[in-house]
């Protein structure tokens, strides 16, 4: 299994730009998640998912938008980039066990100038 | 609402033992949970507490819970320079369990 894979590693964008990061899970996870990670803020939920065809906003929507077409697919989009989005972006996933474990992928790093 | 602190920076000593600690709002999680994140990856579970035991241990970390103060601590033993790392403290907000919330995340550095 490979886990929880996101791409791209980095990105640039500039002001207005428009991007996809894109987020899979090959665990047959029914929960996503994205969040955003700020030097000494800890991580901030954007927007998850609790089943293909359901997605809620978290703590931080606003400049975000998201779908979940499918179990393994929950590709978040930026629509208007701007420099307050300049974060590490962290998706993650969690199936049905006991402990409620939430399983992360390695980050997208997006500067936005 | 509900709310995760936890101080942002510890320096410890190689050989000497790191305790982390964190101070939660929701007295109603079934869990609670300590994520580790190594530089330049995602995080990753590091161990988790029931919310009816007052202490568990698995190898050099003991977790330790006061439901009381809710009060939850992570201690390292031996602490080695693989630990370095930043900690996060977590808890279901209100008995939910569709999401979590984590703390700032504790830093810590070792020092040789």
């Amino acid at each position: 299994n490979a886990g929880v894979t996101q791409t791209p590693k980095f990105r640039i964008l500039k002001i207005g730009q428009s991007m996809t990061l894109q987020c899979t899970q090959d665990m047959n996870h029914n929960y996503m998640y994205w969040y955003r990670q700020d030097p000494g803020m800890g991580l901030k939920l954007i927007y998850y998912s609790v089943g293909a065809g359901i997605t809620d906003k978290g703590e931080v929507p606003n400049g975000y938008n998201v779908s979940r077409s499918t179990t393994e697919d929950f590709p978040l989009r930026l629509e208007l980039a701007a420099p307050s989005q300049t974060s590490v972006y962290f998706c993650a996933s969690r199936g049905a066990g006991s402990r409620n474990e939430q399983f992360f992928g390695p980050g997208t790093r997006l500067t936005v100038l | 609402g509900e709310d995760v602190e936890q101080s942002l920076f510890l320096s410890v000593r190689e050989g000497d033992s790191s305790v982390i600690n964190c101070t939660y709002t929701d007295s109603s999680s079934t869990y609670l949970y300590w994520y580790k994140q190594e530089p330049g990856a995602g995080l990753q579970l590091l161990t988790y507490i029931f919310s009816n035991m007052d202490m568990k241990q698995d190898q050099r970390l003991t977790v330790l819970l006061n439901k009381k103060d809710k009060h939850l601590s992570l201690r390292i033993a031996d602490t080695q320079t693989g630990d370095s790392a930043i900690y996060f403290c977590a808890e279901p907000p209100g008995n939910r369990d569709d999401k979590i919330i984590f703390g700032k995340g504790t830093r810590l550095h070792i020092l040789p």
